[in-house]
């Protein structure tokens, strides 16, 4: 068990440009949720995947942002026309598919954008 | 709304000394609770989590927190702090709202100093 792994860890562009994010969640687990996080904030909930499934999206994901989950594995998190509004570390979490289970956290992935 | 509140931006404590992060929260029916720990350029790491029975929940590193539902506080607790200990801490609750799954919400955070 090697834990969520998210790459890359950091990430600088320029206004308007494309990111894509990658989190690789602790095998087995089907459960698969995104958060962001902005300085001296908690995170908050973006989206949600069961297995492949996209299930819930927050308001806080506008048109700009959009998740998958191929074949249930890893996640991509993509943002176009990045604005400055948009650094912040960017949190993705894995659990067993239980209401009670535990979410472990990845490393994160702090985007800035300039 | 559902909500979780952290009072204190920032908690100082000598290391050998008891330390209570304090942790109140406002959701609909019975939470379930979580008390996470960040250190710099990190991922959140699990300390506990409360979901039902015995108000004291045994954790991680020493770590424990009490749930007191008339109170409605989950508050952090360690009987001897250690400099180590100096961190990020952020308590959440589980939204009722979010069906099957288990989205959370988040307190603001509050920051664990621990001075030799």
């Amino acid at each position: 068990d090697t834990g969520v792994s998210q790459n890359p860890r950091h990430k600088i562009t320029k206004r308007g440009q494309n990111v894509t994010f990658r989190c690789d969640p602790i095998s087995e687990h089907n459960r698969l949720y995104w958060y962001r996080q902005t300085l001296g904030q908690g995170p908050e909930f973006l989206t949600y995947f069961q297995n492949e499934a996209q299930l819930e999206k927050s308001r806080l994901l506008s048109d700009r942002f959009s998740a998958e989950r191929p074949k249930g594995s890893f996640s991509t998190l993509e943002i176009q026309r990045t604005e400055q509004g948009d650094s912040a570390m960017y949190l993705c979490a894995s659990s067993w598919d239980r209401v009670t289970d535990t979410q472990y956290f990845g490393p994160g992935t702090r985007l800035t954008v300039l | 709304a559902q909500s979780v509140a952290q009072p204190e931006d920032q908690v100082n404590v000598a290391e050998g000394n008891p330390l209570t992060v304090k942790c109140t929260y406002s959701v609909s029916g019975n939470p379930y609770l979580f008390w996470y720990v960040q250190y710099p350029n990190r991922g959140l790491q699990f300390l506990l989590k409360y979901i039902t029975g015995d108000n004291l929940v045994k954790g991680s590193y020493g770590f424990e927190a009490e749930f007191n539902k008339s109170q409605t506080s989950f508050h952090l607790k360690k009987p001897s702090a250690l400099v180590s200990d100096s961190a990020l801490y952020f308590c959440a609750v589980r939204d009722p709202g979010s069906g099957g799954y288990n989205k959370l919400i988040f307190g603001a955070g509050t920051r664990l100093a621990v001075h030799p």
